[in-house]
């Protein structure tokens, strides 16, 4: 069935740390992976995003790598700081028209 | 604000009443999404359409769910029937679809509370 994995549900790192979070996903078809950042009471936000002709893609503090073999991608955060502290959700499209479905959330805390 | 709207944004129903949710999306997004989210967890698929076209609703959805998009523009959700079990946030979302049928970024809304005593 569609089905994303992701793991952990909760990660606690001190500032300064790394953070890494990673998603599987079910269907090989799939060619879209956006990661989306919620903070408490708010709207879930894209702060980053993939598609399955390229492995990995950097934007400042925040990385993502894609292994289409295992079906898995993981989100990298370096150099975290206490406005990181979130939920984030992976997500991968699945059928040609682009239905995204979601992980189960990652709860961040980063401890000043 | 140019961003996607809902109304209302919290709804206290009793259960057996039926409820109507009204989604705004970005004016040139044909795509609009509506998902449901509970605590502690990740949005849940319900439904999309791509302009008017309802392209697929989730097996898991009850027939008491039914969304509409008539003209293409805003969407309502309807929940006939209420039960406590759909006690939940329902967070509508529009995108752009791209060339080749991909999906762009979803702009979510503040989402609809719902909560059924």
């Amino acid at each position: 069935g569609e089905n994303v994995e992701q793991h952990p549900s909760t990660l606690s790192v001190q500032e300064g740390d790394s953070a890494v979070i990673k998603c599987t996903y079910s269907d090989s078809a799939s060619n879209y992976f956006p990661w989306y950042k919620q903070e408490l009471g708010k709207r879930p936000q894209l702060i980053i995003d993939i598609r399955s002709n390229v492995g990995e893609k950097k934007d400042q503090r925040i990385a993502v790598t894609l292994n289409k073999t295992a079906k898995h991608f993981s989100l990298h955060i370096t150099e975290t700081q206490p406005e990181d502290s979130a939920v984030y959700f992976c997500a991968a499209s699945f059928t040609q028209r682009g239905k995204l479905i979601f992980g189960q959330g990652t709860e961040l805390s980063v401890k000043p | 604000d140019t961003g996607v709207s809902q109304d209302p944004r919290h709804k206290i129903t009793k259960r057996g009443q039926n409820v109507t949710f009204r989604c705004d999306p970005i004016s040139e997004h044909n795509r609009l999404y509506w998902y449901r989210q509970t605590l502690g967890q990740g949005p849940e698929f319900l439904t999309y359409f791509q302009n008017e076209a309802q392209l697929e609703k989730s097996r898991l959805l009850s027939d008491r769910f039914s969304a509409e998009r008539p003209k293409g523009s805003f969407s309502t959700l309807e929940i006939q029937r209420t039960e406590q079990g759909d006690s939940a946030m329902y967070l509508c979302a529009s995108s752009s679809g791209l060339a080749g049928g991909h999906t762009g970024e979803l702009f979510f809304g503040e989402g609809s509370r719902l909560t059924v005593l």
